[in-house]
């Protein structure tokens, strides 16, 4: 059965802090993942997508990891902002085009 | 840049009412995906077309129906309305890209659908 799981379910850190949410998954076969951003009642913003063959991603102050072969990926924040405060979603495709949601880490940037 | 547009953004419907959800995709974009948010959970995934022909189907109820027109927006006809189906209604679109793989999702704002 493909499964997201996503740590951790939330997280509180300290506005200027840098921090690391992760994501394992048990999908195949594996297309690609991408990292989705979610403010409360809208629609979820992509924020990276990797492909098998690429290891690292940033994208501004976002930056994302995957390692293929323990099924692991990673995204970093730095320097968070108190707009940085949502939900961060993990999703991974296979090759049916078939999205495996994880379940969110709960993001709160405090000032 | 162009987004993904969802009408209406909020509706209001009785039990055992109909509702159609809009969606219209990025220019240029040929896939359309719907998904269906409950409260505190992930986004569930409904059907998907691809150049208006159905390409998947999800958890989709037999009370609802959907459909890509040929300016490739879609519409989410949902019938017998019933109180569990108050959620938000993503749609996401994407294109094939010439490598034959799916582009990634883009999604829509969401239609928050409340069922009385």
């Amino acid at each position: 059965k493909n499964q997201v799981e996503q740590s951790p379910q939330s997280l509180i850190i300290l506005e200027g802090k840098n921090c690391t949410l992760q994501c394992n998954y048990t999908v195949s076969p594996f297309s690609n993942l991408r990292w989705y951003k979610q403010d409360t009642g809208r629609g979820p913003v992509s924020l990276t997508i990797m492909t098998f063959s690429e290891n690292t991603k940033s994208n501004g102050r976002y930056t994302a990891t995957l390692d293929a072969d323990t099924k692991q990926s990673s995204l970093h924040i730095t320097a968070s902002q108190l707009s940085d405060s949502a939900s961060y979603i993990c999703v991974v495709s296979n090759s049916a085009r078939q999205l495996t949601f994880g379940s969110g880490t709960q993001l709160t940037v405090l000032p | 840049a162009a987004g993904v547009i969802q009408s209406p953004r909020h509706l209001i419907k009785e039990k055992r009412e109909t509702a159609t959800l809009k969606c219209y995709p990025i220019p240029r974009h040929d896939t359309v995906y719907w998904y269906q948010q409950g409260p505190g959970q992930d986004p569930q995934f409904l059907i998907s077309f691809y150049e208006k022909m159905q390409s998947d189907k999800g958890s989709i109820p037999d009370r609802f129906s959907a459909q890509q027109f040929s300016d490739y927006h879609s519409e989410l006809n949902m019938s017998s309305l019933e109180l569990g189906d108050s959620a938000l209604y993503f749609c996401a679109s994407s294109f094939l890209g010439v490598s034959g793989v799916w582009n990634e999702q883009f999604f829509g704002p969401g239609t928050r659908l409340t069922v009385l």
